[in-house]
């Protein structure tokens, strides 16, 4: 079946660094979304972008389609930014997703 | 805008013992998603319904049924509760196809 890594596992920075992180996926994505997932638990829809380019806010994710990849950009980090975020594909357009395990990110004051 | 509601927000059950989760959405969505998120995991898909009384089953199905009644609600059922299931369990709902998904904020399941 499908497989998505990302990485890293868990990241920390100080309030107002960058943070950039990657989804690698084993089959081809037709639909690809990115998650935030607080610390209690509750998950919202972040981007949806199965290829391209796609800003929101201080989001920037860039998928590229061929080489099975996509990447989060979180610009000047605040602190709460701070929890998981998960990446998800689906190759059916059924919205059966199949999620990475995430990273953990923590953002210091 | 919508929301979903899962209860109960804590479960605990018996080793062996037959459980219940709920969720209701009032976003109208068609499509309809049980996943199941272990502890520092992703989700993985349990079941899923594109509309009322459909049932697909997804990757981890096993030890488990689900129900829906009407296109809001959409149940779990844990048929025999095991000790290597205490996870999150989380409801979902879209459109269908490629479309968002919207989540309920979960339950968690304890197994004595």
């Amino acid at each position: 079946g499908q497989q998505v890594q990302q990485s890293p596992s868990s990241l920390v920075l100080q309030e107002g660094e960058n943070a950039e992180l990657q989804c690698n996926f084993s089959s081809t994505a037709t639909q690809l979304q990115w998650f935030y997932q607080s610390p209690g638990g509750s998950l919202v829809s972040l981007l949806s972008n199965p290829s391209g380019t796609k800003h929101t806010g201080r989001l920037t994710s860039t998928t590229v389609t061929k080489e099975r990849r996509s990447s989060l950009h979180i610009s000047s980090s605040q602190t709460t930014d701070s929890g998981t975020y998960l990446c998800a594909i689906d190759n059916t357009n059924t919205g059966k997703l199949t999620f990475g395990d995430g990273t953990v990110l923590t953002v210091k004051p | 805008g919508g929301i979903i509601t899962q209860t109960p927000k804590f479960l605990i059950g018996q080793e062996g013992q037959k459980l219940t989760l709920k969720c209701q959405q009032n976003f109208n969505h068609d499509t309809m998603y049980w996943y199941r998120q272990d502890s520092g995991k992703g989700l993985r898909l349990i079941y899923y319904s594109i509309t009322e009384n459909d049932l697909q089953k997804g990757d981890l199905s096993e030890g488990y049924d689900a129900s829906r009644e009407k296109k809001s609600s959409f149940s779990l059922t844990v048929t025999s509760a095991q000790k290597n299931e205490m996870a999150v369990f989380l409801c979902a709902s879209s459109w269908g196809g490629a479309e968002t998904l919207y989540f309920g904020s979960g339950t968690r399941l304890t197994v004595l």
